[in-house]
Parts: structure tokens; sequence; C-alpha cells
């Protein structure tokens, strides 16, 4: 069935520098892909998007990268910070317009 | 805010009582989601609603049973749950319109089955 695989489960960087979570996913036909930044005790919020037709999009410090051929995509984040902390969940699109979800990264930023 | 409101934010239960968890959006949203967050595993889509018509239900079990009165409103009636059933329940809503879109979420409820 339809799946997306994320990972790492839990990343640990220094502040100041980057950090890449990854995503695979199944369905050919996904074409919308958010990513998701919940902080502790608090509801999912979106950060960025990306749509299919669209192989990279950027917003300040924060990026996704798409490969369609690999169906793989990616958040990446510069320049961390202690509020860049919290649990990131990327999503694809299914055929129903419905989003099936990564299980999550914990993102810790060292001081 | 996001517009999507849920109640209540925390919710012990036993095995044997009849709870409801409500879910209002004010953003004008045709679809309306519950989704089970546990520890660990990805979001868990539960029941889906467009348009006020349940359009999904991924093999929850009889235990809980969604109403959507209208567009703006969803609950989520629980029975009988088992402590398996613990975990944080968030509800969602989105405009669909042929396109997939950003899902707003509320802030969800912390249910504990005792």
């Amino acid at each position: 069935g339809e799946n997306v695989e994320q990972h790492p489960s839990t990343l640990s960087v220094q502040e100041g520098d980057s950090a890449v979570i990854k995503c695979t996913y199944s369905d050919s036909a996904s074409n919308y892909f958010p990513w998701y930044k919940q902080e502790l005790g608090k509801r999912p919020q979106l950060i960025i998007d990306i749509r299919s037709n669209v192989g990279e999009k950027k917003d300040q410090r924060i990026a996704v990268t798409l490969n369609k051929t690999a169906k793989h995509f990616s958040l990446h984040i510069t320049e961390t910070q202690p509020e860049d902390s919290a649990v990131y969940f990327c999503a694809a699109s299914n055929s129903n317009y419905q989003l099936i979800w990564g299980a999550g990264t914990k993102l810790i930023i060292k001081p | 805010e996001t517009g999507v409101t849920q109640t209540p934010r925390h919710l012990v239960m036993g095995m044997t009582n009849k709870k409801s968890l409500k879910c209002e959006q004010h953003l004008g949203h045709n679809a309306m989601y519950w989704y089970k967050q546990s520890a660990k595993k990805p979001l868990e889509l539960m029941f889906v609603y467009n348009f006020k018509e349940q359009t999904e239900n991924n093999s929850v079990p009889s235990r809980f049973s969604p109403e959507c009165p209208n567009s703006s409103h969803l609950f989520l009636h629980l029975h009988t749950l088992q402590p398996e059933d613990s975990a944080l329940y968030l509800c969602a809503s989105s405009q669909q319109n042929g396109l997939s879109t950003e899902a707003f979420f509320g802030q969800g409820t912390r249910l504990t089955v005792v």
C-alpha cells in the first residue's frame, strides 16, 4: 500500500550547522509534499510545501527538494537555531488528495 | 490561533465510560479529519469528512464513532475504550478542491484510558 518513509528518526546538530531530513514515498501519483513542524505540546504546523511541477523551493533558512524519478524529497534547514528544535513530519498526497505521513524526525539543536 | 479548536484538551476516562471529543473550524473549509498520534508512530488518519459526508474510515474500531453535523463541527464519540487507545487525538481541516492543500490542525485532545 501507500507509505512514506522518513529518516532519521532523531537528528542532533550543533547550533549554526545545517540539518537534512529525508523522505521517500511509494505512490507515483503523489503530487503534493508538505513538511510540518510540531513543537513540544503543540499542534503540527505547515512550514513549507512543494508540488510535483517544481524541483526545489526555498523560504529563508528552510528549503525542500524533490526528486520525482527517485520518489524522494528532503527538508534542509540552514544556520539552525534553538527554536528549530521540534519534531518534523513529511507527507505525500495520494490519489484521493489525502496525506500519507512519515513517522517524524525529532530534531535536537545543541547549544 | 489557526482557526481549529478542540475540546477538551485533556481527558481521562475509564474503559466503561462514554465521552465525546469536539472539533470546530472557523476557516470555511469543506473537509475535516480525525487523526490519532501515538508516540514514535506516523500520524494515523482515522476518519475523513468532505461536505459532511464520510469519505474514509481507515479500519477504525467501532468503539470510535464520528459525527459531522455540519461542515464546521466534528465529533468523535468514544465508548468502551482500551488502554492502547490512549494517545493524542488531532482534528484537522482543509479545503478540498481537486488539489491537495494544507491541513490546519487543532491543538489536540490528550486522551488517557485507565
